[in-house]
């Protein structure tokens, strides 16, 4: 079975400065899909960026982006030039060959004005 | 287009009631999956269709729990005599083949509270 481990239940971040999400995986599946998603408060969760296993290029979504080191199973998520409206849960995601999404555990981040 | 809507937002029931919940997926998109989440978890896979057919169920839902989606279009996650330790947001999640990796939108969900 897979499992999604998220070791940082909560960040913080000044505004406009950078941080970075850690997430890793495992699995023994070699075709996947990885996934960032946000949950802001009492709202619903959105995709914020998306990796294909067979990619070796990182996704890049404006100012989010990911670190994907497929042997080391590891898939973190950088945030640059945060903003306020980027306070959320943060959930990392991964989807095999089944349709089912599995999910961390969630980092809360809070971005300070 | 007007999303993932779930019904109702909130629901609040005894113990040993049942409750009903209904997830309306985005047009065309013939996929629809359903999820739980606790305080301070990920959400948790519970089911999922394609078009009327359920095609995975977890090992979480227990014979308290049915889901169906007649005709493919919305769907009806149901739980019978309620316990506390179903107190959850359910969230329903949809998906079109067309999409890449099957990429899952998500409702508002429905945050279940039982006394």
């Amino acid at each position: 079975a897979q499992t999604v481990t998220q070791s940082q239940p909560e960040m913080s971040v000044q505004e406009a400065e950078t941080v970075t999400l850690s997430c890793t995986y495992d699995t023994s599946e070699s075709d996947y899909y990885l996934f960032w998603y946000k949950q802001p408060p009492s709202r619903q969760m959105i995709l914020v960026i998306r990796q294909e296993a067979y990619k070796q290029q990182n996704a890049t979504e404006n100012r989010f982006s990911v670190n994907f080191q497929k042997a080391a199973k590891s898939f973190s998520l950088k945030i640059s030039d945060s903003q306020l409206g980027d306070a959320a849960m943060y959930f990392c995601a991964f989807q095999g060959g089944s349709e089912k999404l599995v999910f961390g555990k969630g980092t809360k981040l809070t971005v300070n004005p | 287009d007007t999303g993932v809507s779930q019904n109702p937002r909130h629901k609040i029931t005894k113990r040993g009631q049942n409750v009903t919940f209904r997830c309306d997926p985005i047009s065309e998109h013939n996929r629809l999956y359903w999820y739980r989440q606790t305080l301070g978890q990920g959400p948790e896979f519970l089911t999922y269709f394609q078009n009327e057919a359920q095609l995975e169920k977890s090992r979480l839902l227990s014979d308290r729990f049915s889901a169906e989606r007649p005709k493919g279009s919305f769907s009806t996650l149901e739980i019978q005599r309620t316990e506390q330790g179903d107190s959850a947001m359910y969230l329903c999640a949809s998906s079109s083949p067309g999409l890449a990796s099957y990429e899952q939108y998500f409702g508002p969900g429905t945050r279940l509270t039982v006394t």
